[in-house]
Formats: structure tokens, C-alpha cells, sequence
């Protein structure tokens, strides 16, 4: 089965850029979608077909997906950024990667 | 504005079953595929079911196939998910959520809060 594989944490300083990969096989030729979820919350598109912002997502949000790995950029982080953020994809199924718990310090 | 409400979590034996609905509100809900996620305490997200517009075509989880049944109700503007045979595994909150549209691949542009479901004895 499809498999998508994430780091458990990564972490970025205040006004830094943040670097979230999602990795599986030949992720590239499907679409990409990132989701951002605070603790006690429920999960919040931040980008979907790989690269496209919902409205109201800001701008710092970026994201790209080539060859076998997906990334999600958070240009100047700031602590509300503060999250776990999971990737997903579709394979006959919908997959989703274990999650990335991003740290501001 | 778009709203997913879910309702009918709880308590439940091993082996019993509970039916979660999922009121819909701000959008064409007759329109849109819908989905249900779940999270088990302190896990990730993982993918139960998925339901297209008018409630034809329906595909689980294996972790699920055979014990969870999805449908939905447009006249009602509601999606269910009814869950037999429970295991202390199905433990988890249960989201709905939105399909994005065709042209934009399969993802979720909507979630609801969610609704736990606890299975123990």
C-alpha cells in the first residue's frame, strides 16, 4: 500500500523558513495537499494541488512536489505557525503522512 | 460560510455500534463528495470513508470494510457513518470533511470539529 513519510519534528526560528518534506513513491505525479492542525483543533487546508493557497492562507505559505517528495515552506514563521502539519495524497485511497510537529524557538 | 457539524460520538462496549451524522450548512452539500477522517488520542489523521454527491459510490478503509457504512442524506443535507462491530482500535475522533472540487485533486477544503467515539468496557 501507498505510504507517505514525514519527519516527526522539525523545528525553525522566529522570522525563519521552515522546510516540512513528505516523501513516497513517484509523489510527484499526484497532487499534494498540506494540512495544518493545532492542538485541540480540527486540521485546516494550507495547500492543495501541490502549490495553490486556499483564500485566507497567508502568503508565507508555499509549497511545491517533484520526483518522489513534496514540501511544505513557511517563509518568516512566526509562533502562531506553531503546528502539526500532515501531507496527503490520493491513491485509491485518500493517505495521509504521519505528521510533522513544527517547533518555533 | 461553510459549516460540518459532527454529532453522535461516545461511549460504546466492544462490539456495539453508534451512528455519527454530520450536518452541513453554507454549501450546495448535493454537489460535493464528503469523507470521514478519524484521530485516535495523541496519533495522526487516517483516512475511514469516502461518499460521492448522490450516495452511489462508496469506498473504506480495510481497517473498516464490512463494520463502518457511510451515506448521506441530501434532502437533509446530512452525512452518516454508521459503525458496528466496535473494537478499543476505532477509539478516535471522527471528522467529516469536504471534498475539494474535481479540478483542484482530492483533498479536504472542510472539516467539521470532530466527534470522539470511545470504545472500552
Amino acid at each position: 500500500s501507498y505510504e507517505l513519510t514525514q519527519p516527526p519534528s522539525v523545528s525553525v526560528s522566529p522570522g525563519q523558513t521552515a522546510s516540512i518534506t513528505c516523501s513516497g513513491d513517484k509523489l510527484g505525479d499526484k497532487y499534494a495537499f498540506w494540512y495544518q492542525q493545532k492542538p485541540g483543533q480540527s486540521p485546516v487546508l494550507v495547500i492543495y494541488q501541490d502549490t495553490k493557497r486556499p483564500s485566507g492562507i497567508p502568503e508565507r505559505f508555499s509549497g511545491s512536489n517533484s520526483g518522489n517528495t513534496a514540501t511544505l515552506t513557511i517563509s518568516g514563521t512566526q509562533a502562531i505557525d506553531e503546528a502539526d502539519y500532515y501531507c496527503q495524497a490520493w491513491d485509491s485511497s485518500m493517505i495521509f503522512g504521519g505528521g510533522t510537529k513544527l517547533t518555533v524557538l | 460560510e461553510v459549516q460540518l457539524v459532527e454529532s453522535g460520538g461516545g461511549l460504546v462496549q466492544p462490539g456495539g455500534s453508534l451512528r455519527l451524522s454530520c450536518a452541513a450548512s453554507g454549501f450546495t452539500f448535493s454537489t460535493f463528495w464528503m469523507h470521514w477522517v478519524r484521530q485516535a488520542p495523541g496519533k495522526g489523521l487516517v483516512w475511514v470513508s469516502r461518499i460521492n454527491s448522490d450516495g452511489s459510490s462508496t469506498i473504506y478503509a480495510d481497517s473498516v470494510k464490512g463494520r463502518f457504512t457511510i451515506s448521506r442524506d441530501n434532502a437533509k443535507n446530512t452525512l452518516y457513518l454508521q459503525m458496528n462491530s466496535l473494537r478499543a482500535e476505532d477509539t478516535a475522533v471522527y471528522y467529516c470533511a469536504r471534498e475539494t472540487i474535481a479540478a483542484a485533486g482530492i483533498g479536504l477544503d472542510y472539516w467539521g470539529q470532530g466527534t470522539l467515539v470511545t470504545v472500552s468496557s
